[in-house]
């Protein structure tokens, strides 16, 4: 079957660092997903990884190795506007969208 | 329209009724897609659409319905509605295979 893993929950304080992980196995590989949602609202799309390497944009970095199945979303300078929940999603073979359940992210100051 | 809408924002609906989530995109966006979200499950794909006339069945299709029949509408129906299909629900669209998604507002429905 296809499965996506990341934490439920995690907390970190305002102004530090924190990196949200996602391990997946899927059929097939097109590129790997982070999407923010916050309470409430539609999920907002902030990253994509095809490619293994780090790809930055602002405060937000994601990462991909595709070899161990393994992405991460890196949140530096944490504002409390952060909180929120940080999903990953893989297309796999069918160009389908496979959703993880979220990481809700709880800023605290 | 400015992107993916969806209608009507909020319901109260009585089970055993029917009842049609309305989404319309004005990005040409050929795939569209019906998602739930339910409380620590994520989203869970309902039906989908690659393209004008077609339909596919997701993760969880059974009491729900979709058409097809252009390219910026795609409506969810409940034939008759049951509490456990109480949920947030979010239509999105993509442009090609590649892309990412886009989402509705969302629609929060209650079956009481």
């Amino acid at each position: 079957g296809q499965n996506i893993d990341q934490p439920t929950e995690m907390t970190a304080t305002e102004g530090a660092i924190v990196q949200i992980n996602c391990t997946y196995q899927t059929s097939g590989f097109n590129g790997l997903f982070w999407y923010q949602q916050h309470a409430g609202e539609a999920p907002t799309f902030l990253s994509y990884n095809v490619l293994d390497g780090l790809e930055e944009k602002g405060r937000f970095s994601s990462f991909l190795s595709r070899s161990k199945g393994y992405s991460y979303l890196l949140l530096k300078e944490l504002q409390m506007k952060d909180s929120a929940s940080y999903l990953c999603a893989v297309l796999d073979s069918n160009y389908q969208l496979i959703w993880g359940a979220g990481t809700k992210l709880i800023i605290k100051p | 329209i400015a992107g993916i809408t969806q209608a009507p924002t909020s319901q109260i609906l009585a089970a055993g009724r029917r009842m049609t989530l309305r989404c319309t995109q004005d990005m040409r966006h050929n795939a569209m897609y019906w998602y739930r979200q339910d409380l620590g499950l994520g989203l869970r794909l309902i039906h989908y659409s690659n393209t004008a006339g077609t339909t596919g069945k997701g993760e969880v299709p059974d009491g729900y319905s979709v058409s097809r029949a252009n390219t910026d509408d795609f409506p969810l129906t409940l034939a008759s509605a049951v509490p456990s299909q109480t949920s947030v629900y979010f239509c999105a669209s993509r442009g090609r295979e590649g892309g990412e998604a886009f989402f509705g507002q969302g629609t929060r429905l209650t079956v009481v």
